[in-house]
């Protein structure tokens, strides 16, 4: 299995609150993707990073920041929690310059906020 | 950016029975075509990455083809199991990764 680890697992917090969900990996792997799960809507894409200090935005970034400052950590950041933004958070680490590109997935951060 | 599309949303079929689903996609360049099951409370996993016109990827009952003219990718499952159950998704990747919202598959015993 690929190492990529998500902590916390679970977390309850208030409306309002900062929050911080981290993403170890020990791959090496250029790109970190954190996604949010959500019914009837699959994964959708938050922020991504291709590099150490390189991220850019996903389809839902609103509400959301991220910072990786070493290859192996990539952090998701809800400044000012809010209930829309109770889901299920995945990351996902890949490495587009190998021969198979294929996303590995942490096991998940289930987040709800109150 | 590429809009994934999957259909159907949901399948049932019985046991024994073959099934397929479909991924579309706006025809435009993109670095590969990703296929992934994602079972109930667990992580999704790479079932095939494909990358060019025509490609066809096979595991077992499981196997994929895409169609990048067309733009896009059939998911086929021979002789579906009960173990077949999960959320199939399909991604894109560009510059990032996209992932279509799935169809969820129910194999009946």
């Amino acid at each position: 299995d690929a190492g990529i680890t998500q902590s916390p697992r679970h977390k309850v917090t208030e409306t309002g609150t900062p929050v911080t969900l981290r993403c170890h990996q020990t791959e090496n792997h250029r790109y970190m993707y954190w996604y949010r799960q959500d019914p009837g809507h699959g994964l959708r894409l938050i922020h991504y990073s291709y590099g150490v200090k390189d991220t850019d935005k996903g389809e839902v970034s609103d509400g959301y920041s991220v910072s990786r400052s070493k290859t192996e950590d990539f952090l998701l950041t809800l400044e000012s929690a809010t209930s829309s933004q109770t889901s299920v958070y995945f990351c996902a680490i890949s490495e587009p310059d190998s021969l198979n590109t294929e996303a590995f997935f942490g096991q998940g951060t289930r987040l709800t906020v109150v | 950016i590429l809009n994934v599309e999957q259909s159907p949303q949901s399948l049932h079929v019985q046991e024994g029975d073959s099934t397929n689903f479909t991924c579309s996609f706006p025809s435009s360049n993109f670095y590969a075509l990703h296929w992934y099951r994602w079972e109930t409370a667990k992580s999704p996993e790479a079932l095939f990455v494909m990358t060019l016109n025509g490609d066809e990827k096979k595991k077992g009952r499981i196997s994929a083809t895409l169609n990048t003219k067309e733009g896009y990718s059939y998911l086929y499952i021979k002789g579906s199991q009960p173990e077949d159950s999960a959320t199939y998704l399909c991604a894109l990747e560009e510059s990032d990764m996209r992932f279509g919202a799935g169809t969820r598959l129910t194999v009946k015993p």
